[in-house]
């Protein structure tokens, strides 16, 4: 099956500092790759996710790569707020019901 | 709407006990899902039904069944309760397998098996 990793597992900014956070992936077939933020105690919730067609894509402060070649793909983060302290999980999927999670990353912004 | 629902919220178990972890969703999703989170093991799924009818294992499914009641409902049941089933549930659902592929979870349920 699929393996995805992710890195690191813990990240902490300078607030107004960006964060990169990146997942590689091992399944060539994997074509939708999906990023989740949860804050403590709370649901995962979908902030951002790209399809194996498009390379960037952009929702205000958050922005997603995909390096189909390489398989791996990043999760950026610009202008970094306290609000924004909370565990980012990436993931990957064909397309189907299997989605593969990577470890989490717990990104701390300080004040 | 209230989205995905699960019940109960926190549950403790002795080993071998059995329990049955409860989801609904109101969003007319056709896929739902259960998965488990354990500290630094990210997300993992238990089983899925990819329609009313349907379930298929995912990565973790031993020690675990399920049934899809109906379209809103979703459930995951622990036979017989193991230590290392300690751990926090999550419920999701999305519209289709293909198409729209955004996931929804619910609240999760905290499981403790002593």
């Amino acid at each position: 099956g699929e393996n995805v990793e992710q890195h690191p597992s813990t990240l902490s900014v300078q607030e107004g500092d960006s964060a990169v956070i990146k997942c590689t992936y091992s399944d060539s077939a994997s074509n939708y790759f999906p990023w989740y933020k949860q804050e403590l105690g709370k649901r995962p919730q979908l902030i951002i996710d790209i399809r194996s067609n498009v390379g960037e894509k952009k929702d205000q402060r958050i922005a997603v790569t995909l390096n189909k070649t390489a398989k791996h793909f990043s999760l950026h983060i610009t202008e970094t707020q306290p609000e924004d302290s909370a565990v980012y999980f990436c993931a990957a999927s064909q397309g189907g019901n299997q989605f593969y999670f990577g470890t989490g990353t717990s990104l701390t912004v300080i004040p | 709407n209230a989205g995905v629902t699960q019940t109960p919220k926190f549950q403790v178990l002795k080993t071998g006990q059995s329990m049955t972890l409860q989801c609904a969703q109101d969003m007319n999703h056709n896929s739902m899902y259960w998965y488990r989170q354990d500290p630094g093991m990210g997300l993992r799924l238990i089983y899925y039904s990819a329609s009313e009818g349907t379930t298929d294992k995912g990565e973790v499914p031993n020690g675990y069944n399920v049934s899809r009641l109906n379209k809103r409902e979703f459930s995951l049941r622990l036979e017989s309760a193991a230590p290392s089933q300690t751990s926090v549930y999550f419920c999701a659902s999305k519209r289709s397998a293909g198409g729209d592929d955004t996931q929804y979870f619910g609240p999760g349920t905290r499981l403790t098996v002593l």
